[in-house]
């Protein structure tokens, strides 16, 4: 079946850095989707991206749709303390004749002030 | 505006214990999913519902039955339950089927088998 392989699982950064993480898989994606999730809560999406080549920005978070649609990149800008979680990335694509959503493991990330 | 609301949050069981978990959303969304979560392996889909009176098994469907009584509602029921069952369960929706539709989750149901 599809695999996502995200990357880096966690990462530890300073308060201020920039951050990158990305997923990519050996299939081919129609959306990929990020999402940030907080101790004890549901994951929250940040980022859809619809077309490949795509590049969309909320507010300090940009995040791109591969031109070969089977990887996508999440950057967080100036981090804050409050950007700690996990993040998720997702793809939706075509597996054995039914559209599925793919989830990644993660990417931990811990800010310190 | 709830969103996806999950039933209960924390739930202790003994193994072979029988029990429901409920998902409702209040958007009128067609699609609902139940996933799970464990440390390390990210979240993976037990089965989804395309609409009221329909499921479909997901990726790790063994051991849960699911219904969809009614289009807001999508309960998840372990039978008879096994530690391997101890897990976070996420509920989500979607308003259709169409591949630009975001998921919606729940806060997740922490369920511990002893």
């Amino acid at each position: 079946g599809q695999q996502l392989n995200q990357s880096p699982q966690s990462m530890f950064i300073q308060e201020g850095e920039d951050v990158s993480m990305n997923c990519t898989s050996s299939s081919i994606f129609n959306t990929w989707l990020w999402y940030k999730q907080d101790p004890g809560e549901g994951p929250v999406l940040l980022i859809a991206l619809y077309k490949a080549g795509e590049l969309t920005s909320n507010g300090r978070l940009t995040a791109q749709f591969g031109i070969t649609r089977k990887d996508s990149f999440l950057n967080i800008s100036a981090s804050i303390p409050s950007d700690v979680g996990i993040y998720f990335c997702a793809g939706r694509g075509w597996q054995g004749g039914s559209e599925k959503l793919v989830f990644g493991k993660g990417t931990k990330l811990t800010v310190n002030p | 505006n709830a969103g996806v609301t999950q039933t209960p949050k924390f739930r202790v069981l003994k193994t072979g214990q029988s029990m429901t978990l409920l998902c409702a959303q209040d958007m009128n969304h067609e699609y609902m999913y139940w996933y799970r979560q464990d440390p390390g392996m990210g979240l993976r889909l037990i089965h989804y519902s395309v609409g009221e009176g329909t499921t479909a098994k997901g990726e790790v469907p063994d051991g849960y039955n699911v219904s969809r009584l009614k289009k807001q509602n999508f309960l998840l029921g372990l039978e008879s339950a096994a530690p391997s069952q101890t897990s976070v369960y996420f509920c989500a929706s979607t308003r259709d089927r169409g591949g630009n539709q975001p998921q919606h989750f729940g806060d997740g149901t922490r369920l511990s088998i002893l």
